[in-house]
């Protein structure tokens, strides 16, 4: 019964490669988003989706692309890692725009 | 976007003693100021929060003061304890900002 859900916990992957992080949220809400967090735990936005709809594109590398199938899905693709993607990814989602946030578990994404 | 400003950077008290945060916003048109904190390790929680409409908000040992005139809301935790010690944002309205936010250590 995990409210907002994130695949994979841990990612290691080698420079150049192309990887994925899945995320779902069963609370149904609107709105979800795209956050990352620096070693400094600088909690960054990225991107925000409501009704699989781009509401919130951050200055973030177009190497970062988001996919929202469905409003209850927001999946993160990046292209071409690099060593300052290292960071902890979150996913989180709202029942609207400002309202409480809930995140899921974090991606630990650890790029050599 | 909104500006907010969160003070201080970090903050260290001993435990029992009380520890405050202050978050300034720029934008007067906010109605909804959230507090969030983040274990080592976890992921960010709200722990309180509090609209526009009301000046002040408590449960249990934790509360937030909203000073609309000045544009600033303060979490408030009294008698500390050690598994207070978080980091803990207080992102702007629209688009959330969560930024730095403060790292409180307790100290028992």
């Amino acid at each position: 019964d995990t409210a907002v859900s994130q695949t994979p916990k841990y990612l290691v992957t080698q420079m150049g490669n192309d990887k994925s992080i899945k995320c779902e949220q069963n609370l149904g809400h609107d709105t979800m988003y795209w956050y990352k967090q620096d070693s400094k735990k600088f909690l960054k936005i990225m991107f925000s989706y409501n009704n699989k709809e781009l509401i919130i594109n951050e200055t973030v590398p177009n190497r970062f692309s988001p996919k929202s199938p469905d409003k209850a899905h927001l999946n993160l693709h990046i292209n071409s890692l690099e060593l300052g993607d290292s960071a902890v990814y979150f996913c989180a989602s709202s029942k609207q725009g400002a309202e409480t946030q809930y995140f899921g578990p974090g991606t630990r994404l650890l790029v050599l | 976007g909104e500006n907010v400003e969160q003070h201080p950077s970090t903050l260290s008290v001993q435990e029992g003693d009380s520890a405050v945060i202050k978050c300034t916003y720029s934008d007067s048109a906010s109605n909804y100021f959230p507090w969030y904190k983040q274990e080592l390790g976890k992921r960010p929680q709200l722990i309180i929060d509090i609209r526009s409409n009301v000046g002040e908000k408590k449960d249990q040992r934790i509360a937030v003061t909203l000073n609309k005139t000045a544009k600033h809301f303060s979490l408030h935790i009294t008698e500390t304890q050690p598994e207070d010690s978080a980091v803990y944002f207080c992102p702007g309205n629209t688009p959330l900002v969560f930024g730095k936010g403060t790292r409180l250590s307790v100290i028992a």
